[in-house]
């Protein structure tokens, strides 16, 4: 069935410093990716996606492309800040979106 | 815009009993989601609905959980009885029809004592 895999955190970062979250999948067909933000108590906001391959979202600094011929969507951001501190998670919607299969999230810690 | 709205924030509850979540999604999306999130893991859904009708519950444990969506807006999902395995964050989306953006509620934390 479909999965993702993300690489385990924390991962620890001091402020205005170079972010990557790895992030691979495995799927049937050609889904759509998606990069989640969930902030310490709040429940999970969009913040990008990409529908077809070769894709490029980004959203408030962070970007990630849809890479086919690695299975690949890492997240990138050039300057984290402390407000970054979340934890992210990787998804992929399968055919008609309907559903969404998560990975694991990696929890992100920006210091000053 | 109201987002999705969900109640209570907090339950804790000792096992056998039941508990029952709330979910109000935002006005004019039609397809609901309820997601089970466990410490450290990501979500996984448990049932889909569009309008009133459940299209996808495959994954919900059925022979203690049951949910509605009566009249096709609010929902509940209900536990009876919960087990310590219950304890998780469980999440609300909901999305227009065919829409591939799901929003998500801030979630009910359940304790399983």
């Amino acid at each position: 069935g479909d999965s993702v895999t993300q690489m385990e955190g924390p991962v620890t970062l001091s402020e205005e410093a170079f972010l990557t979250i790895n992030c691979t999948y495995t799927a049937t067909g050609y889904p759509s990716l998606f990069w989640y933000v969930q902030y310490p108590g709040e429940g999970l906001q969009l913040l990008l996606k990409a529908t077809k391959a070769d894709d490029k979202g980004s959203n408030k600094g962070f970007e990630a492309t849809y890479r086919k011929e690695t299975t690949s969507f890492h997240l990138e951001k050039g300057s984290v800040q402390v407000s970054d501190s979340a934890v992210y998670f990787c998804a992929l919607g399968g055919t008609g979106f309907q559903k969404l299969v998560f990975g694991t999230g990696t929890r992100l810690l920006v210091s000053p | 815009e109201a987002g999705v709205v969900q109640s209570p924030r907090y339950k804790i509850i000792e096992k056998k009993q039941p508990v029952a979540f709330w979910c109000n999604p935002i006005s004019g999306h039609n397809t609901l989601y309820w997601y089970r999130q466990n410490l450290g893991q990501g979500p996984e859904l448990l049932i889909r609905y569009e309008n009133e009708e459940a299209v996808d519950d495959s994954q919900l444990p059925k022979d203690r959980f049951s949910a509605e969506r009566l009249k096709g807006v609010d929902s509940t999902l209900k536990i009876q009885p919960a087990e310590l395995g219950d304890s998780a964050v469980y999440l609300c989306a909901s999305s227009l029809a065919g829409g591939r953006e799901q929003y998500f509620g801030p979630g009910t934390r359940l304790t399983v004592t």
